[in-house]
């Protein structure tokens, strides 16, 4: 059973850029939820996505954008990038339906630096 | 707000040393918490599980704890090896919201 596949695993960017990032969770899931790591704030949720609609949304500005598509990939968008969205973007993956009761798979993140 | 603590944030042990590692939870209306570990640079990796009606959970050298009354879990890992050296994170699942809150991780070296 594949796991959770993360595109592209690095990126450079440049700052007022703008980036997106992919995630296919495992087969037969269809939640996908991202996460934001750095080591000055450590993970933070981004949002959550469940048959193409966002569940929740963190505390980020709204130049983090996301969706999903119906076979339940993701995406994640980050518009004129800056200097501190340097970070490890990580996709989890769940079934979704109902309480997460099997917890969440993770993906191997992608790496993005924005200088 | 559920917040998420772990200490200490680093720790140093010999190799076969047992390493006890601590997690606390303001908010004791979880739903589950799992335990990661994080190799420098990689995703996260599953350890356990523990549901909100069960104590602990074991496997193999790992074995993680929950007490929910004091907000507390523990993962204990027995007879430590090198290969043990990594980053353990806690999470804290509650149904509301359908997200995990990360406590910062304990970077744990396992010195041979």
């Amino acid at each position: 059973k594949a796991g959770v596949t993360q595109t592209p695993r690095y990126l450079i960017k440049t700052r007022g850029q703008q980036v997106t990032l992919s995630c296919s969770p495992i087969s037969g899931h269809r939640s996908v939820s991202w996460y934001q790591q750095t080591p000055g704030q450590g993970l933070q949720f981004l949002f959550e996505y469940f048959s193409e609609t966002q569940r929740n949304k963190g505390n980020f500005p709204g130049r983090f954008s996301g969706r999903q598509f119906s076979n339940s990939r993701s995406e994640m968008n980050v518009s004129t990038l800056e200097l501190g969205d340097s970070a490890l973007y990580l996709c989890a993956s769940s079934p979704g339906q109902g309480v997460i009761t099997r917890g969440y798979t993770f993906g191997s993140g992608t790496r993005l630096t924005v200088v | 707000k559920q917040e998420v603590t772990q200490i200490p944030a680093a720790l140093s042990v010999p190799e076969g040393e047992n390493l006890v590692l601590n997690c606390s939870f303001t908010d004791s209306a979880i739903y589950n918490l799992q335990w990661f570990r994080q190799d420098p640079g990689k995703g996260l990796t599953s350890l356990l599980l523990i549901q909100s009606s069960q104590r602990e959970q074991t496997s193999g050298r790992l074995n993680a704890s929950l007490d929910k009354s004091s907000g507390r879990s523990t993962l204990y890992i027995a007879a430590s090896q090198p290969g043990d050296s990594a980053t353990y994170l806690c999470a804290a699942y509650k149904a509301a919201g359908n997200k995990l809150t990360f406590g910062g991780g304990t970077r744990v070296l396992v010195k041979p």
